[in-house]
This record gives structure tokens, C-alpha cells and sequence, in this order.
């Protein structure tokens, strides 16, 4: 069975400045996909970034990108000029290519940001 | 225009009481899932649903009893509430298939069991 783990409960980083978040994951499969999700204060889950095992490039969307590293099953996430509005929980999900869909998280990541 | 709807977002209920929370996409999708996340906030599968045929049934007592009337819509019922089951239950939504899409989900139901 595939299994995720974010091993940072908590983080923190200064309004504008950088900040990764770490993830990897156990799976004895080749095809998949990688999520980062991001929870508000809302308590709705937001798609914040996709990583497929097959592309070697890493993905970005805008302040968000990937440093995806299959061989090291390691799918990390960096924000670029953070902004208040990033503070939320982040959860690394995996999921199959195939077979049954289910998404597996790891235990989330709940990121302040410091004004 | 909301793609995956829950009702209702907060429910308070009894002990022993029997309570169903209901969901509906309108993406058109094929599948449809129910995920748990408790007070650790950690989220786990419970069931998911595919063109209304159950595809995944995690261990989960069965007291939990998911009806999909429709490829639609995808229901939750809980007999016998206990203490435990107080947590944020999510319904989500994908096409499905192994198309390269991500899950949409729901704003969640917050269950409080007293």
C-alpha cells in the first residue's frame, strides 16, 4: 500500500520570503500522480499544484512549484513571496494511474505566515 | 455553480441518533468519493463510487452506509452515531478512468456527535 508522510507538522515563514514544505512518499508503482492541496480556515480543499511520475519536468503554477525527485520518492513544495493569504494547512496526496482513484495524504502541513 | 455540493455543512446530533449527509456534482464526473478527516486533521478514504457501482470500500464499520442514486449524487448514512464519529466527512468528485485530472471536492460536513 502506498504511503505519504510530511514530516513537518508545522512551519513558518516571513510575509515575502520562500519557504518549502516537505513530502515523500512510498509506492511500488511507476505511473502516478502527486497533489499538493491547501486547506483554509474555510475548510475547503484547494488544488494547489499536480506532478505526474512521467514527466521529469517539475511543475509550477505561478508562486508554487514542485522539486519533484522520483528516485528519491521526494515531492516538495516551494511558495515564492509569500503572502497572508497562503497561511493554511498543505497536504501531499498520491494517486494511483490506474485502478481504484483514491487519493493517499500524508498528515499535513499547517504553514503560518508572519507579517 | 457549485460543483461539489454537501448538505448540510454543520450537523450536531446525539449519540444513537441516525443522520445522512447528502452530495451532488454537476461536473459530470464518474466517480465520487467520501473521504474522513478527523480531529489530527488527517483525511483517509472511506468509499468511492464509480457510475454508481461501489469501487472502494475502506474498513469502515458498517454503520456507514453510502447510496448513489445517480452518478450524481453520492449520499452518506450513519446509523447508530457514537462519539467517534465526530469529524469533517468530504465528498469528492473525479471523471475518473485514469484520466489525468485532479479530485474536486466539497466544503465539508463538520459532525459533532454529543
Amino acid at each position: 500500500a502506498q504511503t505519504v508522510t510530511q514530516s513537518q507538522p508545522e512551519m513558518s515563514v516571513q510575509e515575502a520570503e520562500t519557504v518549502t514544505l516537505s513530502c515523500t512518499y512510498d509506492t511500488s508503482e511507476s505511473d502516478y500522480y502527486l497533489f499538493w492541496y491547501k486547506q483554509p480556515p474555510s475548510r475547503q480543499m484547494i488544488l494547489v499544484i499536480r506532478q505526474e511520475a512521467y514527466k521529469q519536468q517539475n511543475a509550477t503554477e505561478n508562486r508554487f512549484s514542485v522539486n519533484f525527485q522520483k528516485a528519491a520518492k521526494s515531492f516538495s513544495l516551494k511558495i515564492s513571496d509569500s503572502q497572508l493569504g497562503d497561511a493554511a494547512m498543505y497536504f501531499c496526496a498520491y494517486r494511483s494511474a490506474w485502478g481504484a482513484q483514491k487519493l493517499v495524504f500524508g498528515q499535513g502541513t499547517r504553514l503560518t505566515i508572519n507579517p | 455553480d457549485t460543483a461539489v455540493s454537501q448538505t448540510p455543512k454543520y450537523l450536531v446530533t446525539q449519540m444513537g441518533n441516525d443522520k445522512s449527509i447528502k452530495c451532488e456534482q454537476n461536473l459530470g464526473h464518474d466517480t465520487m468519493y467520501w473521504y474522513k478527516q478527523d480531529s489530527k486533521k488527517f483525511l483517509k478514504i472511506m468509499f468511492s463510487y464509480n457510475n454508481k457501482e461501489l469501487i472502494i470500500n475502506e474498513t469502515v464499520p458498517n454503520r456507514f452506509s453510502p447510496k448513489s442514486p445517480d452518478k450524481a449524487h453520492l449520499n452518506l448514512h450513519i446509523n447508530s452515531l457514537e462519539l467517534g464519529d465526530s469529524a469533517v466527512y468530504f465528498c469528492a468528485s473525479s471523471p475518473g478512468g485514469g484520466q489525468d485530472t485532479e479530485a474536486f471536492f466539497g466544503q465539508g460536513t463538520r459532525l459533532t456527535v454529543v
